[in-house]
């Protein structure tokens, strides 16, 4: 079995600032990582995920995580912040032996707030 | 539009008066889940379905059933709802493979009293 810890419930920052949400993960097998936004009112979406190859992932909205797998870690970061990135963001694993994208176990949410 | 829909969004009930919580997808997907959604929690699997008339226990299935008579729809019953079923619950589908990602519905505010 796997877990998820994302460790800060909530993160205020201003805009234009850079703002980093930490993700760190237990498996005893391989993994499948992904970052989920929930917008006010909303379902989750998904923003990145990372499968393999370079550890490096990136989303089209300017978000980036990295897999550490020493330190079992996927956090998640922008380097400037938008008014409209306030939301809250789920860390999310699936091991390579039950299965891809589906069957996912999430983290308890982060709520990024970003302030003028 | 691709989308999952559930039905109702809000939803006010007493303890013990039976519910259902309707979902359907237009994706043709095989997988279908629900999920609760708790403050402190996140989101808690409740059970899930490979397929037509294959469905499975997730982490919290106690309280719960569901049924998967046909691939588009994943219906969420409380028989015997209480009060520490109030939550919100979602439903999502994918497709097969890594490169199907979960879609979620907007979600339905449950609340038992």
């Amino acid at each position: 079995a796997q877990s998820v810890t994302q460790l800060d419930s909530q993160v205020p920052v201003f805009e234009e600032a850079p703002v980093e949400l930490r993700c760190n993960y237990s498996s005893s097998v391989s993994v499948y990582l992904f970052w989920y936004v929930q917008y006010p009112n909303q379902g989750l979406q998904l923003l990145l995920k990372y499968l393999s190859g370079s550890t490096l992932v990136e989303s089209i909205n300017g978000f980036e995580a990295e897999f550490n797998k020493s330190q079992t870690s996927f956090h998640l970061r922008k380097p400037s912040v938008h008014i409209s990135d306030t939301a809250e963001y789920f860390c999310a694993v699936s091991d390579i032996l039950t299965g891809g994208g589906n069957k996912l176990t999430f983290g308890t949410g982060t709520q990024l707030k970003v302030e003028l | 539009e691709a989308q999952v829909t559930q039905n109702p969004r809000y939803l006010i009930t007493v303890t013990g008066k039976k519910l259902t919580v309707t979902c359907s997808q237009n994706m043709n997907h095989e997988y279908m889940s629900w999920y609760r959604q708790d403050p402190g929690l996140g989101l808690r699997q409740i059970y899930y379905s490979m397929n037509v008339e294959v469905t499975d226990k997730g982490d919290v299935p106690e309280g719960y059933k569901v049924s998967r008579k046909e691939k588009r729809n994943f219906p969420l019953i409380l028989e015997s709802p209480s009060p520490n079923q109030t939550s919100l619950y979602f439903c999502a589908s994918s497709g097969r493979g890594l490169n199907s990602p979960l879609h979620f519905g907007n979600g339905t505010r449950l609340t038992v009293t």
